[in-house]
């Protein structure tokens, strides 16, 4: 149990243009998921907390104009890269935390985007 | 502000051998403490964690871990490794799961190699 899918596992797209990532868990209810980022060989760091319904919320140093996110339902959150430049060349991992109390978070396979 | 510090960047250890990988925390209340292990271009998959009851905790595939509030520690020990778990582990802090929950703060990893 406790499946994080994330769409696409590998994107690779022109400068400029816009790309939207998926995260969906397959079989528990999410009020809440996660985007982070993780460079090469290195951790991963916190970029936007999503909840269903409302804003995300960003960490501080992310461009909320440029990572959108939207967390229509329960069981799915999307983050966009708009107007993507090869700096937003990184790899992009979801998680999600159950809606019952002290579940840890189960994480997506991530995303790796490359940007030409 | 909550941090999590691997002291090991890489780690070499003889298959069959035992292992510890150390993780030391700050945080101001008490913390929930999770390992989470990477295989190259994947996701990160949960081995353990820590929210409060017994100090060791078992995990999957053989792996547990002590949390040592005067230490400010929770390292992860498996006393007989295989080829297959060479990969990057992190150690991990939060606090609030499950609805509200809030994001992880990682660790930088270590790199587990290991020799025939």
């Amino acid at each position: 149990g406790a499946v994080v899918s994330q769409h696409p596992s590998w994107v690779i797209c022109k400068s400029g243009t816009s790309v939207k990532i998926e995260c969906r868990s397959l079989d528990f209810q999410a009020t809440t998921m996660f985007w982070y980022r993780q460079f090469p060989k290195q951790s991963l760091m916190l970029m936007a907390t999503s909840n269903e319904g409302s804003k995300a919320t960003y960490e501080q140093g992310v461009e909320k104009d440029k990572f959108l996110i939207n967390h229509a339902s329960l069981t799915l959150s999307t983050l966009t890269v708009t107007s993507a430049h090869p700096e937003d060349s990184s790899f992009y991992i979801c998680s999600a935390s159950e809606v019952r109390l002290n579940q840890p978070q189960h994480f997506g396979d991530g995303t790796r985007l490359s940007i030409l | 502000a909550q941090s999590v510090t691997q002291p090991d960047i890489h780690i070499t250890v003889s298959e069959g051998a035992s292992l510890e990988l150390r993780c030391n925390y700050s945080y101001g209340a008490t913390p929930y403490l999770f390992w989470y292990v990477q295989s190259p271009g994947q996701g990160l998959q949960l081995l353990l964690k820590y929210f409060s009851g017994d100090t060791l905790v078992q995990g999957i595939k053989g792996f547990e871990a002590e949390f040592k509030r005067s230490q400010s520690s929770f390292n992860l020990r498996k006393p007989s490794v295989h080829w297959s778990d060479a990969a990057e582990y992190f150690c991990a802090v939060g606090h609030k799961v499950g609805g509200g929950a809030d994001g992880l703060t990682f660790g930088k990893g270590t790199h587990l190699i290991i020799q025939p």
